[in-house]
Parts: structure tokens; C-alpha cells; sequence
């Protein structure tokens, strides 16, 4: 079955370093997303993505965020300079333009740790 | 923004008691998804509910979604320790047409055995 992967599994960064994080949707897939999780918490949505542009963005979506499809297969979440508060889960999902229930299927995630 | 808020935040139930949580929205919804997160793991999509009123059901799982389209909610019969998780609603919005994901703040179970 199909799945979106993401890597890596695990990043640690120091404050104030840019880090990339990646996936890899479900090839059919239109609508692109990432979420961010803080252990124990809600998940947040962070942006949504369309045609190549962002189609809806959150408050937490700052100028330090930002994505990118750079080719046919990956979808990037940049986040310029990292801070103590960007430690999260963050999962990026996908969902088929078609899809009757508007399913969205998650990545396994990124565990990003800053220190 | 949109708020999204479930209850119970936890419930601990002894295996084969039922469980219920209740999601509710301080705006009317367009429609509702559910989803499942085990420990450790990411969410995954269970069911998508849009009109008024409606009720469906997947083996043991049954979900409703309010008359007035503001709340929802899902009943889980005789859980069973794979039932574990949190389970978490989500409304669908945003200008783009269901661009804009709000997820509740989530219910975990926990079963005994």
C-alpha cells in the first residue's frame, strides 16, 4: 500500500541553525501538508499546499517557515533559524485531488529536538 | 480562529467497557473527520462525517455528528486493548476549500486488561 515517508526519523540542531525537513507523498497525491505535534499536545496545522503554492497557512507558519516541492516527489518544510520552541513531532500528509473523503494520510514523522 | 475542544482530555476504562468523547466546535462545521494516533505513532484517518445529523458505524466504532453541525462524537463498544490511543476530531476549512485542518485537542484512551 502506498505510504508518505519522511526523513529524517530523528534531527537534532543546535539554536539558530536552518534545518530541512523531508517527505515524500503519496505519488498520486495534489494537496500537501505539514503539521507540527509538541509531545503530549494537539496536532497544529501548519500549511497546506496546492499547484505548487500555499494554499492556507497558520498563525505559527512565520517567516521562518517555509516549503518547497523542488522536484516531482519531495515536499521540504524549511525553518531558517531554529528555536527552542520548534521541538515537535512534525508530520507532513497527503491527499488525493479525488478523494470522496477528503482523507489525508500521514507521514511517520520527524522528531526534531533543538538544543 | 476556529477552536476545536474534546472531553475528556483521558479516560481509563477496564477492557470490554464502552467509551465515549465528545468534540466540540465554537464555530458550525462544514463537516468533521476522526482520527486515531497510537502511542508513538502518527494520526490515521478513520471516517469523515458532513451532514446534519448523521450517524455511521465501523465494527464497534460508531460517530455522530450534531444537528447543528457544532459538535460531534465517537462511541467506542466493548473497547479492547487495541483501542488504545488518542483519538482526535478535525474540521475541515480554510478559503482554498478544505485547505485548513484544525484538529481538537484530542482524547487519550487508556484499557486495562
Amino acid at each position: 500500500e502506498p505510504e508518505v515517508t519522511q526523513t529524517p526519523s530523528h534531527q537534532v540542531t543546535q539554536m539558530g541553525q536552518e534545518v530541512i525537513l523531508r517527505c515524500v507523498p503519496i505519488s498520486n497525491h495534489l494537496y500537501f501538508y505539514w503539521y507540527r505535534q509538541i509531545l503530549g499536545q494537539k496536532v497544529e496545522f501548519l500549511v497546506s499546499f496546492y499547484n505548487n503554492e500555499i494554499s492556507e497557512k497558520s498563525e505559527i507558519f512565520d517567516d521562518q517557515f517555509s516549503v518547497e516541492r523542488p522536484d516531482g516527489s519531495n515536499f521540504t518544510l524549511k525553518i531558517r533559524s531554529t528555536k527552542l520552541e520548534d521541538s515537535a513531532m512534525y508530520f507532513c500528509a497527503s491527499r488525493d485531488l479525488a478523494g470522496a473523503y477528503n482523507e489525508q494520510f500521514f507521514g511517520p514523522g520527524t522528531r526534531l529536538t533543538v538544543l | 480562529g476556529q477552536q476545536v475542544m474534546q472531553i475528556p482530555q483521558y479516560q481509563h476504562v477496564q477492557e470490554g467497557e464502552d467509551f465515549t468523547t465528545y468534540c466540540n466546535s465554537s464555530t458550525t462545521l462544514s463537516n468533521i473527520q476522526w482520527y486515531k494516533q497510537r502511542p508513538g505513532g502518527h494520526p490515521v484517518f478513520l471516517i469523515q462525517l458532513v451532514k446534519s445529523g448523521e450517524v455511521k458505524k465501523q465494527k464497534r466504532l460508531t460517530f455522530q455528528f450534531g444537528e447543528a453541525k457544532k459538535n460531534s462524537s465517537l462511541h467506542i463498544t466493548a473497547t479492547q486493548t487495541t483501542d488504545v490511543g488518542t483519538y482526535f476530531c478535525a474540521a475541515l476549512g480554510g478559503s482554498g476549500g478544505y485547505q485548513k485542518v484544525t484538529f481538537g485537542t484530542g482524547t487519550k484512551l487508556q484499557v486495562i486488561p
